[in-house]
């Protein structure tokens, strides 16, 4: 089976634009969560979704925002990027909603210039 | 909310040697995994690890629950052991993970 899947890899935006990162989890597990990593720390926790809906916002301004489809796949939005926002994406899929194994994607390394 | 600490930040080794990482947790917790961060970015999952021991070949890990913390066993440490090494964990069935700030780890050949 494949792992975790995220697209795209590597993209440059310039300050103000929009990123929209995909994310498609382990055939099976139903719930996605977005991380956000910056250089030299751990990552911090975005979103989780579980079932499609939203089950847990980290605390992240109400520029990033998510959705999950019905194939459990995710999206992350952020609007009007700041310089700031340049870090690596990271999504996690998992069984169940909490207290299962997590997996992580590969990543998404935005730049914001 | 949980708070998670690495030790040590930094850790130097030639090949071949043993060494210990800890994560000490403030709260109980239904989840802890140890993660490998390649140069890439990717987290491999080393162990899914709540609670007990277990082992993985060179890696093995203990977590004891009642006092908080957990420790990942590297042992004859290899030149590909190299990255950062994270401890995660939940609490509260909230299924968001908690990092430290991770354990860098080199290993001279």
């Amino acid at each position: 089976d494949a792992g975790v899947t995220q697209s795209p890899t590597h993209l440059i935006k310039t300050r103000g634009q929009h990123v929209t990162l995909r994310c498609s989890p382990i055939s099976g597990h139903k719930s996605v969560s977005w991380y956000q990593q910056v250089l030299g720390q751990g990552p911090q926790f975005i979103f989780q979704y579980y079932e499609k809906e939203e089950r847990g916002r980290g605390n992240f301004p109400d520029r990033f925002s998510a959705r999950q489809f019905p194939n459990y796949s995710s999206e992350l939005n952020v609007n009007a990027l700041l310089l700031g926002d340049s870090a690596l994406y990271l999504c996690a899929s998992t069984r169940g909603d909490s207290g299962n194994t997590i997996y992580f994607g590969e990543g998404s390394w935005l730049t914001v210039v | 909310g949980i708070q998670v600490e690495q030790s040590p930040p930094d850790l130097i080794l030639q090949e071949g040697a043993n060494s210990t990482l800890r994560c000490n947790f403030s709260d109980s917790v239904n989840n802890l995994q140890w993660f490998h961060q390649n140069p890439w970015g990717q987290l491999i999952n080393l162990f899914y690890i709540p609670s007990g021991t277990k082992q993985n070949g060179r890696l093995s890990a203990t977590t004891v629950a009642t006092e908080r913390y957990s420790l990942l066993y590297i042992s004859s440490s290899q030149t590909t052991d190299s990255g950062v090494y994270f401890c995660a964990v939940e609490g509260g069935n909230t299924g968001k993970l908690i990092f430290g700030q991770g354990t860098t780890l080199q290993v001279k050949p």
